[in-house]
């Protein structure tokens, strides 16, 4: 069973810290990962893509990628209330899909 | 704009009555992908098309939903004999196909409310 594990939180983060969101998936042939933020009521936008081992930065997100360990992270620096927010993890499946995780709820405090 | 479109927004239907909910892709884009959300849980896949082509259906139930892209105009997921457990947000994503196939992005949904 392909599957893509996320810890649904919530996670609360005072303003102004790392926001650090953490996702393991199953299939070690999936090769493309993304990072979906969601607010409530609202449909998934795409915020980080990240195809190779490593980091990518993108303003105050930076994804990060271990295949390996078949872990991808999220870190949202200097959080701001307007991070607050559910994150889907999401990652291709061999079959020209892609599967979501459930989401971490992101709670910024400010 | 040339984000993904879906129309309607919000749906209201009756027990046993049909739906039918539309969804034009990014321009450029010529795949298309429907997910079903249920509060406060996850996307669930339903079906995957190309023009005039459905490429994945495993997600959607065998019986009263069906899905289609035509050549011309948007794509259509349609639920007959809508029940209450078809209460949902629906969404539409579209994807380019290449270089960056899995790169999908979404509609605003639209919202089924089943009475």
């Amino acid at each position: 069973q392909k599957e893509v594990e996320q810890n649904s939180g919530p996670l609360s983060v005072p303003e102004g810290a790392i926001a650090s969101l953490n996702c393991t998936y199953s299939d070690r042939g999936s090769q493309s990962f993304f990072w979906y933020r969601q607010y409530s009521g609202k449909s998934p936008e795409l915020i980080m893509s990240i195809y190779s081992n490593g980091d990518k930065e993108d303003g105050r997100f930076t994804a990060q990628l271990n295949k390996a360990s078949q872990y991808v992270s999220l870190l949202i620096r200097d959080s701001q209330p307007s991070d607050s927010a559910t994150y889907l993890c999401a990652v291709n499946a061999r079959d020209d899909k892609i599967i979501f995780g459930k989401g971490t709820r992101l709670h910024i405090l400010p | 704009n040339a984000g993904v479109m879906q129309n309607p927004r919000h749906l209201v239907r009756r027990r046993g009555q049909e739906a039918r909910l539309r969804c034009s892709p990014m321009k450029g884009h010529s795949h298309v992908y429907w997910y079903r959300q249920l509060p406060e849980e996850g996307l669930k896949f339903m079906v995957y098309l190309q023009k005039e082509n459905i490429i994945d259906e495993s997600g959607m139930p065998k019986e009263r939903f069906s899905a289609e892209f035509p050549k011309e105009g948007p794509s259509i997921l349609r639920i007959q004999q809508v029940v209450r457990g078809d209460s949902a947000a629906y969404f539409c994503a579209s994807s380019h196909g290449s270089p960056t196939p899995y790169e999908q992005y979404f509609g605003p949904g639209t919202r089924l409310t089943v009475t």
